[in-house]
């Protein structure tokens, strides 16, 4: 199986802030790498698919990169609804994985 | 719009059969998507179990393959899950999950997702 390793785990910042997380697979994924924003009791939502192109209906603050092995997930100007959990997920091959999350906590 | 809608038994016991069934409405379950089954537990976070199409093709989990049984009603625009021999591990969210039969694809379409607890 494909391991997808998130870092950080948690992440404290402000409303405005910029944040990054990142997403590496334990082998090469290409661009098939998801992005998945989920808040408490909710299903999780796509935000960002094939590494970088932004879902429809997704804030164009959100943005993707990445390639290969290393992935990154950028939010700039974080707003109070931003604040979740983050997880990536590859779709090179199966059995599909996710990362283990990314708590965004407010400071 | 595509909503998917998980229904089954909250309560299951050990050694017993988990049953689930996903109804999907605003699209087809013939359309260019594959179904999936997720769960996540507060162990082992987001896990994916198994994926169909409408033409019967299946893929599962290696994790759990021997025991993951997933099929469609196209006639009811449902598909459903078997999971056999539970024990307390399989405790979990289950959400019925689609994405389309392209590459890099992703899962667009998710249910609210139901808790299953596996217990005497």
């Amino acid at each position: 199986d494909i391991q997808m390793t998130q870092s950080p785990s948690s992440l404290s910042a402000s409303v405005g802030d910029r944040v990054t997380i990142t997403c590496r697979a334990s082998q090469g994924i290409s661009n098939f790498l998801n992005w998945y924003q989920q808040k408490p009791g909710k299903a999780p939502k796509v935000l960002i698919r094939a590494a970088s192109s932004l879902q429809s209906g997704a804030p164009s603050r959100f943005s993707g990169s990445g390639s290969g092995t290393d992935f990154t997930l950028t939010i700039n100007s974080l707003q109070p609804e931003d604040f979740a959990t983050y997880y990536c997920q590859q779709s090179f091959t199966i059995p599909y994985t996710f990362g283990q999350g990314t708590k965004l906590e407010i400071k | 719009q595509v909503q998917l809608q998980e229904s089954g038994p909250g309560l299951v016991k050990p050694s017993g059969t988990l049953s689930l069934t996903c109804t999907v409405s605003g699209d087809s379950i013939s359309s260019s998507n594959w179904w999936n089954w997720v769960r996540q537990s507060p162990g082992k976070g987001l896990e994916w179990i198994g994926e169909i199409y409408h033409d019967g093709s299946t893929n599962s989990n290696p994790s759990l393959k021997s025991r993951v049984i997933i099929s469609v009603a196209k006639s009811r625009n449902q598909l459903y899950l078997d999971l056999t021999s539970v024990t307390a591990a399989d405790t979990a969210v289950y959400y019925c999950v689609g994405g389309p039969n392209a590459v890099a694809a992703a899962f667009d379409y998710w249910g609210q997702g139901i808790p299953v607890t596996v217990s005497s």
